[in-house]
């Protein structure tokens, strides 16, 4: 079925440190993998995406990678900041009649003082 | 240039009782979503509407309905509330309906008793 499966649930780093939060999707047909960033209380609002025709894509302190023969994509923040606190989720288009997209649960990141 | 808009942006219903939430754009796009955001589930798809006169169903579509009123705006109804429509909705929007980037609006917090 349509399914995206992220990990972890919640994570917390010190300020300064890096941090990775992984994603897995069913459908090898997809070919749009967007991260959107929910502070609380708000909208969730696009920080990068990636299309399948390239492997890493890069915005200054934010990366995400792309491994389409294992089908998981990962969303990377270099010398993390307390405002990089918030909720995380990917996403991948699915195909089938219309492309929709499909959210992963989420990952809460703590960012320490 | 606002958006994407919601209103309201809190309702408490009893059960039973019905209401529409209303969500409107002023980007152009072609393409709106409704979704419901729940604690540790992401953001799941209840509705969309790929064009102008056309909606369909998402994962989550069974105790609403949809209008597409013109290009700016989409409502969502809920006929007859339930506690388990207790839920954060976001309505959002894209230029087409292929891989693009969805914009979301402020959300509606919605308590069903």
């Amino acid at each position: 079925g349509e399914n995206v499966e992220q990990h972890p649930s919640t994570l917390s780093v010190q300020e300064g440190d890096s941090a990775v939060i992984k994603c897995t999707y069913s459908d090898s047909a997809s070919n749009y993998f967007p991260w959107y960033k929910q502070e609380l209380g708000k909208r969730p609002q696009l920080i990068i995406d990636i299309r399948s025709n390239v492997g890493e894509k890069k915005d200054q302190r934010i990366a995400v990678t792309l491994n389409k023969t294992a089908k998981h994509f990962s969303l990377h923040i270099t010398e993390t900041q307390p405002e990089d606190s918030a909720v995380y989720f990917c996403a991948a288009i699915f195909s089938g009649g219309y492309n929709k997209l499909i959210f992963g649960a989420g990952t809460r990141l703590a960012v320490h003082p | 240039n606002a958006g994407v808009t919601q209103t309201p942006k809190f309702q408490v219903l009893k059960t039973g009782q019905s209401m529409t939430l209303q969500c409107a754009q002023d980007m152009n796009h072609n393409s709106m979503y409704w979704y419901r955001q729940d604690p540790g589930m992401g953001l799941r798809l209840i509705y969309y509407s790929a064009s102008e006169g056309t909606t369909d169903k998402g994962e989550v579509p069974n105790g609403y309905n949809v209008s597409r009123l013109n290009k700016r705006e989409f409502s969502l109804r809920l006929e007859s509330a339930a506690p388990s429509q207790t839920s954060v909705y976001f309505c959002a929007s894209s230029e087409g309906a292929g891989v693009e980037t969805q914009y979301f609006g402020p959300g509606t917090r919605l308590l069903v008793l």
